[in-house]
């Protein structure tokens, strides 16, 4: 049984610097979903892919934010010149929604924990 | 947009004694609900849901929780707790026939003591 797996789990980085993020979802899933997760917090939208398109974007994915899923499959989420308040959890999340209808039931990866120096 | 409370950031109860955590939303459309728990340095499972149906929904690991359209609350109990239970609890809903992208509420730690 193949859940949702991200990577790298831990990711210590300087500010200033790139990271990259990967999520490969449940294989038939053709949603996916990333979120972030401070602590005391719980998760919070930045945007979803149905099949390769983005189809929605939070308004917390500033400009330095990029996601993409080039194929369909898997997904990877970008950082650039991270800064301090960058540092949570990045949580990935999988899907199946038929014709365009789903639920809203998400199959989370165990998350990217980001901390930024 | 929909929006969702949960009403106590922290619930601490002993072993065996009962436990509801209490989750309210607001929607100006119908919805579905949902209940997820993280376990320590783990992600987000699927505790249990309400999609459509009874408004008596059972879960994992000896939860229920019911659906009160009128009160617009979904608070989830169960009878006996056990140390495993320990965990953040979190609420979550989505709206029908919009994006179906669910939003969360802040979490509640259910704390168990021996």
């Amino acid at each position: 049984d193949t859940g949702v797996s991200q990577d790298p789990r831990h990711k210590i980085t300087k500010r200033g610097q790139n990271v990259t993020f990967r999520c490969d979802p449940i294989s038939e899933h053709n949603r996916l979903y990333w979120y972030r997760q401070t602590l005391g917090q719980g998760p919070e939208f930045l945007t979803y892919f149905q099949n390769e398109a983005q189809l929605e974007k939070s308004r917390l994915l500033s400009d330095r934010f990029s996601a993409e899923r080039p194929k369909g499959s898997f997904s990877t989420l970008e950082i650039q010149r991270t800064e301090q308040g960058d540092s949570a959890m990045y949580l990935c999340a999988s899907s199946l929604a038929l014709a365009g209808a789903g639920t809203g039931e998400l199959f989370f990866g165990e998350g990217s924990r980001l901390t930024v120096l | 947009a929909q929006s969702v409370t949960q009403l106590d950031s922290q619930v601490p109860v002993f072993e065996e004694a009962p436990v509801e955590l209490r989750c309210n939303y607001s929607s100006s459309v119908s919805v579905y609900l949902f209940w997820y728990v993280q376990y320590p340095n783990q992600g987000l499972q699927l505790l249990l849901k309400y999609l459509s149906g009874s408004t008596l929904v059972k879960g994992i690991n000896g939860f229920e929780a019911e659906f009160n359209k009128s009160q617009t609350s979904f608070h989830v109990r169960k009878p006996s707790v056990h140390i495993s239970d320990t965990a953040e609890y979190f609420c979550a809903v989505s709206e029908t026939g919009g994006s179906y992208i669910p939003t969360f509420g802040r979490g509640t730690s259910l704390i168990v003591h021996p």
